[in-house]
């Protein structure tokens, strides 16, 4: 079945500077990719995905980029705000019939003012 | 504003109690799942049921039993749980199991067990 490994466990930047989350998957002909930020006492939410025949995803300071060849994709986050501080996870969906999502660990984000 | 709900948000129950968490989800999907999330752990995918079916069981103690009675409730029955079942229960639900469409969660139930 899938696999996915997520770095790093925690992460802590200064305000204004970018942060990059990445993911490796194992399974070569997964698909599908959704990002989700849990902020703390509060649901995980989607925030952007992206499917395997697109290799980039931009949503304002979000984006996503998707090697296929090496099996990874990252969350990038630019011009980082105190309220981007979550556990960030990722996920990844294989092919075939009955085949939930398979989460990464979380990345724990805090961005310091 | 959230298309699932889960009851209660806060549980609290000794050892040799019976409960329930429930779970419903107001968007139409025929997906539903269960999941446990601990401190410093990963999500735990539970259970999943598609169509009121169940096709996963992650090798979860019998001590949680779900129930998915139709597409918009999902239900885990609680009884004789340990110390360390102590988490947060997340509800989640999507269209189908074998499409690409993420999946919503609901705000979970804090689980204490004493």
């Amino acid at each position: 079945g899938e696999n996915v490994e997520q770095h790093p466990s925690t992460l802590s930047v200064q305000e204004g500077d970018s942060a990059v989350i990445k993911c490796t998957y194992s399974d070569s002909a997964s698909n599908y990719f959704p990002w989700y930020k849990q902020e703390l006492g509060k649901r995980p939410q989607l925030i952007i995905d992206i499917r395997s025949n697109v290799g980039e995803k931009k949503d304002q300071r979000i984006a996503v980029t998707l090697n296929k060849t090496a099996k990874h994709f990252s969350l990038h986050i630019t011009e980082t705000q105190p309220e981007d501080s979550a556990v960030y996870f990722c996920a990844a969906r294989g092919v075939g019939g009955n085949t939930p999502l398979v989460f990464g660990k979380g990345t724990r984000l805090s961005v310091i003012a | 504003e959230t298309g699932v709900t889960q009851t209660p948000r806060h549980l609290v129950m000794g050892m040799t109690n019976k409960k329930s968490l429930k779970c419903e989800q107001h968007l139409g999907h025929n997906a539903m799942y269960w999941y446990k999330q601990s401190a410093k752990k990963p999500l735990e995918l539970m259970f999943v049921y598609s169509l009121e079916e169940r096709v996963e069981n992650n090798s979860v103690p019998s001590r949680f039993s779900p129930e998915c009675p139709n597409s918009s409730h999902l239900f885990l029955h609680l009884h004789t749980l340990q110390p360390e079942d102590s988490a947060l229960y997340l509800c989640a639900s999507s269209q189908d199991l074998g499409i690409n469409q993420p999946q919503h969660f609901g705000d979970g139930t804090r689980l204490s067990i004493l």
